[in-house]
């Protein structure tokens, strides 16, 4: 079972590049999100989304960009890196029934330089 | 938004019983999680409880929410090495999405 699968897994970026991480999930899930952590900061909200073609910004959405075209992907753009968005990123997908637990994938690891 | 406060560190021995302490704010918080994450992977959710129920027990793990003190607390009975990891408290208003983390309690569990 695949379940939230992201890529890449570690990826090291240059001050100004841009590049995408990559979320998908096999579980049929509506709602969708990518958090960031960070050491003594915890997970923090970055964007979200309850169904296709529709998302929302969380906590912390500055410097990112999301867009869900299908129920199963759910792609997060940073469009000019910054040293400031070196984190560990995770995308999690949930059902919209009982409890709603949230599924997380194993994390891609940023550096910015 | 609003605070979920953890404590950051614990350290318990081998066979000993853990106490991990949650506060939160937001008194419309519906659902409350406990979520643990092992080194180098992602959260995995442990157990929660609906913002109605006082206690929910399950195996070794027991969940206790005093709604009017915005307290929730995870006891692990006979903590084992394995359960050495980070564990997260998190709310939320509507079940699933747009959760509300803690900053995480890192358990240290020795022999």
């Amino acid at each position: 079972n695949a379940g939230v699968t992201q890529t890449p897994k570690f990826q090291v970026l240059k001050t100004g590049q841009s590049m995408t991480l990559q979320c998908a999930q096999d579980m049929n899930h509506e709602y969708m999100s990518w958090y960031r952590q960070d050491p003594g900061m915890g997970l923090r909200l970055i964007h979200y989304s309850v169904g296709a073609g529709i998302t929302d910004q969380g906590e912390v959405p500055n410097g990112y960009n999301v867009s869900r075209s299908t129920t199963e992907d759910f792609p997060l753009r940073l469009l000019s890196a910054a040293p400031s968005q070196t984190s560990v990123y995770f995308c999690a997908s949930s059902s919209n029934t009982g409890a709603g637990e949230l599924f997380f994938g194993e994390g891609s690891r940023l550096t910015v330089l | 938004g609003e605070d979920v406060e953890q404590s950051l560190f614990l350290s318990v021995r081998e066979g000993d019983s853990s106490v991990i302490n949650c506060t939160y704010t937001d008194s419309s918080s519906t659902y409350l999680y406990w979520y643990k994450q092992e080194p180098g992977a992602g959260l995995q959710l442990l157990t929660y409880i609906f913002s109605n129920m006082d206690m929910k027990q399950d195996q070794r793990l027991t969940v206790l929410l005093n709604k009017k003190d915005k307290h929730l607390s995870l006891r692990i009975a006979d903590t084992q090495t394995g359960d050495s990891a980070i564990y997260f408290c998190a709310e939320s208003k509507n079940s699933g999405y747009a959760l509300n983390f803690g900053k995480g309690t890192s358990l240290l569990v020795t022999p």
